[in-house]
């Protein structure tokens, strides 16, 4: 079982609609999650934290964690062409060097 | 100007060869690490660094070695380039809180 999980995609959703990402993590140790957008050939861009149970939104961005189930996801509202990306889930326990990606979700938003 | 950086942008070279990789950060953090990126496996940790007396392997040290020269600098060698090393190279540096900054990225190719 991989540490953090994503499925690969590719996520199809027309311009205007909810991006919905999953991402579900093993260590039940882990206290720090993160959501990273990363355009083909360049970096990745941290989009958002989430520390505790429940929603933060940022924006048109909404992250979610659920520490119980172990997932935590990402939702995009009135998504744009310009949202088209991977997102990279990373998951952090608390003291550790342990900063885990996974392998990312590639999300394609159709004009 | 860009908070991390790193040098140079791009470089091809030959299997058996002595490489450096370099990364710059404006952002004072004391945390810096090291990835690579390969298609299908996401990121994966090599080395980081906490403070500048403190480095620690990731999960792929394997020929490869790293020197903290001052907060601002950490470089990446690979002591005898190999073609399976042929990767996207990122440098980052993260606060407290564990957000991580990526640099621009250093694609190598081993020939």
């Amino acid at each position: 079982q991989k540490e953090v999980e994503q499925n690969s995609g590719p996520l199809s959703v027309p311009e205007g609609a909810i991006a919905s990402l999953n991402c579900t993590y093993s260590d039940r140790g882990s206290q720090s999650f993160f959501w990273y957008r990363q355009y083909s050939g360049k970096s990745p861009e941290l989009i958002m934290s989430i520390y505790s149970n429940g929603d933060k939104e940022d924006g048109r961005f909404t992250a979610q964690l659920n520490k119980a189930s172990q997932y935590v996801s990402l939702l995009i509202r009135d998504s744009q062409p310009s949202d088209s990306a991977t997102y990279l889930c990373a998951v952090s326990a608390s003291g550790t060097y342990k900063y885990i990606f996974g392998t990312g979700t590639r999300l394609k938003v159709l004009a | 100007d860009a908070d991390v950086t790193q040098t140079p942008r791009n470089r091809i070279t030959k299997t058996g060869k002595r490489i450096m990789l370099e990364c710059s950060q404006t952002k004072g953090h004391d945390r810096m690490y090291w990835y690579r990126q390969d298609p299908g496996l996401g990121l994966r940790l090599i080395y980081y660094s906490f403070d500048v007396k403190d480095i620690n392997k990731g999960e792929i040290s394997d020929g490869y070695s790293v020197s903290r020269q001052a907060q601002a600098k950490f470089s990446l060698s690979l002591e005898s380039a190999i073609p399976n090393q042929t990767a996207l190279y990122f440098c980052a540096t993260s606060d407290l809180h564990d957000e991580q900054y990526f640099g621009p990225g250093t694609r190598l190719t081993v020939t």
